[in-house]
């Protein structure tokens, strides 16, 4: 069964800084899809960037991008240039191929400090 | 106006009550789902439907029931609320013409069972 994990239930970093959100996960499947949402205190969840396991180029969206390595199985998220806003928490989610289902990891909580 | 609805979007019950939480969506999708959030355990799936009359068990449906009544609408059941059934609740949609099936959340409903 897939899973997958956050390490880092909270991290902290300084306003205009990066910051790397780590994220592991696990499957037999060969090509899948992989998200990072976002959620502020307003608890809306918002897309903030997918990937796709059949290619090699990393997705990049404005200061968000991400860091696939297929073969470690490990789907991190940089943030740079960290602004207040940023603040929130943080889930990487698996995409099951057949039925669409989203798995979760536990999420991680962003600090920004100004 | 917001795609993805969910109402109510807070309630408490007391335990032994039947609850109905509904969502309804303009997106257009074929697919919802019923998520809980629970603290330290990210989201998890509890029912999902791929249209009308295709709806299937997620990782956690015991104690809950769902309606598809439109395409547009999926309400999620406690027919007896228990106390740990206090959490957040999301509903989702996405489209399987979609190939990412990127799914988009309603802002969901903090439900509290005391």
């Amino acid at each position: 069964a897939q899973t997958v994990t956050q390490s880092q239930p909270e991290m902290s970093v300084q306003e205009a800084e990066t910051v790397t959100l780590s994220c592991t996960y696990d499957t037999s499947e060969s090509d899948y899809y992989l998200f990072w949402y976002k959620q502020p205190p307003s608890r809306q969840m918002i897309l903030v960037i997918r990937q796709e396991a059949y290619k090699q180029q990393n997705a990049t969206e404005n200061r968000f991008s991400v860091n696939f390595q297929k073969a470690a199985k490990s789907f991190s998220l940089k943030i740079s240039d960290s602004q207040l806003g940023d603040a929130a928490m943080y889930f990487c989610a698996y995409r099951l191929t057949l039925t669409g289902k989203l798995i979760f990891g536990q999420g991680t909580t962003l600090q920004v400090k100004p | 106006d917001a795609d993805v609805t969910q109402t109510p979007r807070n309630r408490i019950t007391k335990t032994g009550k039947r609850i109905m939480l509904e969502c309804s969506q303009t997106k257009g999708h074929d697919r919802m789902y019923w998520y809980r959030q629970d603290p330290g355990l990210g989201l998890r799936l509890i029912y999902y439907s791929f249209d009308v009359k295709d709806i299937n068990k997620g990782e956690i449906s015991d104690g809950y029931s769902v309606s598809r009544q439109a395409q547009a609408k999926f309400s999620l059941s406690l027919e007896s609320a228990i106390p740990n059934q206090t959490a957040l609740y999301f509903c989702a949609t996405s489209d399987s013409r979609q190939l990412s099936y990127e799914q988009y959340f309603g802002p969901g409903t903090r439900l509290t069972v005391t």
